[in-house]
């Protein structure tokens, strides 16, 4: 079955380190985002891919970096920078406004605490 | 630019009991609407979207959702909850030509025995 999957489920990172988050997905869709979840704050957009080797910031990428070298794969780094990195990080991808299934796909999740 | 509001962050219903979670949009443009639900650690899963055509929209578990251009409210329903439907659920908003998603914030729904 074709799907989104994020690894690893769990991260911890200790201060001043940089971490990735891998996102890894077989549905062929060309966008791709990475979204951060925080208990009562819904998902808020970090960077999104729309194509291979392009990505956009979202409404809150500082702290963050991504790269898009093969349109399955689009990697998430934390970097030292981001201040108050512990949250559960969520990977979508969008498949195309002309197919039946439109729509955004989800991956299970990365959940990053911070020791 | 777009946004989305739930209106209640919390929803404690009993079992068999209907149940309605609210969400109003503002957008400047037509919409595409979603709901999504999460059960505890785990990512989204989409419940039904509204993209055009038929305003009442059926999803799947037996939850349904009535577009409502003129009230700009895009409200969730199902008829008799179970259990097993205790879970967050998100409202989401996209601009048509937009590749954003826009989220609410949630309503967590508790489904009481």
């Amino acid at each position: 079955d074709g799907g989104i999957t994020q690894s690893p489920k769990y991260l911890f990172r200790k201060e001043g380190q940089n971490v990735t988050l891998s996102c890894e997905q077989n549905l062929n869709h060309d966008a791709m985002y990475w979204y951060r979840q925080d208990p009562g704050q819904g998902l808020r957009l970090i960077y999104y891919s729309q194509i291979v080797n392009d990505f956009q910031k979202g409404d809150i990428a500082e702290g963050y970096s991504v790269s898009r070298e093969k349109k399955e794969s689009f990697p998430l780094t934390v970097t030292s920078a981001q201040k108050n990195p512990t949250a559960f990080y969520l990977c979508a991808s969008l498949a195309d406004h002309y197919q039946a299934n439109y729509g955004y796909t989800f991956g299970s999740g990365t959940r990053l605490t911070v020791v | 630019a777009q946004s989305v509001t739930q209106l209640d962050s919390q929803v404690p219903v009993f079992e068999e009991a209907p149940v309605e979670l609210r969400c109003n949009y503002s957008s400047s443009v037509s919409v595409y609407l979603f709901w999504y639900v999460q059960y505890p650690n785990q990512g989204l899963q989409l419940l039904l979207k509204y993209l055009s055509g038929s305003t009442l929209v059926k999803g799947i578990n037996g939850f349904e959702a009535e577009f409502n251009k003129s009230q700009t409210s895009f409200h969730l329903r199902k008829p008799s909850v179970h259990i097993s439907d205790t879970a967050e659920y998100f409202c989401a908003v996209s601009g048509r030509g937009s590749e954003k998603l826009v989220f609410g914030k949630g309503t967590k729904l508790t489904v009481n025995p």
